[in-house]
């Protein structure tokens, strides 16, 4: 299984809302990664997750948090967002940088609008 | 010195002819150069990546050609055809812990049939 999964493909929410997007691989992968890209835009960084812990905080605004259950799952729990929050959620997963390797299999997203 | 500028920001091509793709970098720990492919509404997939101690890579249509001096990197697509149609973007990563990649600001090719 060379996939990354995301669920739900869509989301809108209010700004009120509490949601949670969810991320699976079964590739075996240690470190996994939230991205938010923007259109016409490259993905951009939020958290890094290795070997299950959060390794790298982009400066993410507390209201995206992050959480790994265990080493196949990742979710983003989302909270009181912004309308310009409204992007493609991407998460992707990769072996922990082996030899100067960091290979990033991304997942389809996950299109969120915030009303 | 984490920026990858990448040009041209957009790129028309007729079928079958090559399109070119460059990228530039300041940082010279950067060790791990991929490229990504992107159709709309989908997520980024690997096509080819290349680390710095070869100065070419191909697979099938597409070759990255890698400058080591001149810091510049650059993607070749041959044979160009309407399913390439997609926004490309490359990306660099260093050696260490920290599995960043830093992308560049991609560039929208259209391949004319």
């Amino acid at each position: 299984d060379t996939e990354v999964t995301q669920t739900p493909k869509h989301l809108v929410m209010g700004m009120t809302n509490k949601k949670s997007l969810k991320c699976e691989q079964h590739m075996g992968h240690r470190a996994m990664y939230w991205y938010k890209q923007k259109a016409k835009k490259p993905p951009e960084l939020m958290f890094v997750y290795s070997y299950e812990k959060l390794s790298i905080n982009e400066s993410v605004p507390s209201r995206f948090s992050p959480e790994c259950p265990n080493s196949s799952l990742l979710n983003l729990h989302l909270h009181a967002l912004q309308p310009e929050d409204s992007a493609l959620y991407l998460c992707a997963s990769s072996q922990v940088q082996l030899a100067g390797i960091n290979e990033q299999f991304f997942g389809p997203g996950t299109r969120l609008t915030v009303l | 010195q984490q920026q990858v500028k990448q040009s041209p920001q957009s790129l028309i091509v007729q079928k079958g002819g090559i399109s070119i793709i460059n990228c530039a970098y300041e940082n010279t720990a950067f060790d791990y150069f991929p490229w990504y492919q992107q159709f709309p509404g989908k997520g980024p997939a690997l096509l080819i990546a290349i680390r710095p101690d070869v100065s070419e890579k191909k697979e099938g249509r597409f070759t990255i050609s890698f400058n080591k001096s001149a810091k510049q990197f650059s993607l070749h697509i041959m044979d160009s055809q309407p399913g390439d149609s997609a926004t490309y973007f490359c990306a660099a990563s260093r050696g260490g812990a920290t599995n960043k990649l830093i992308f560049g600001t991609g560039t929208l090719l259209a391949v004319q049939p």
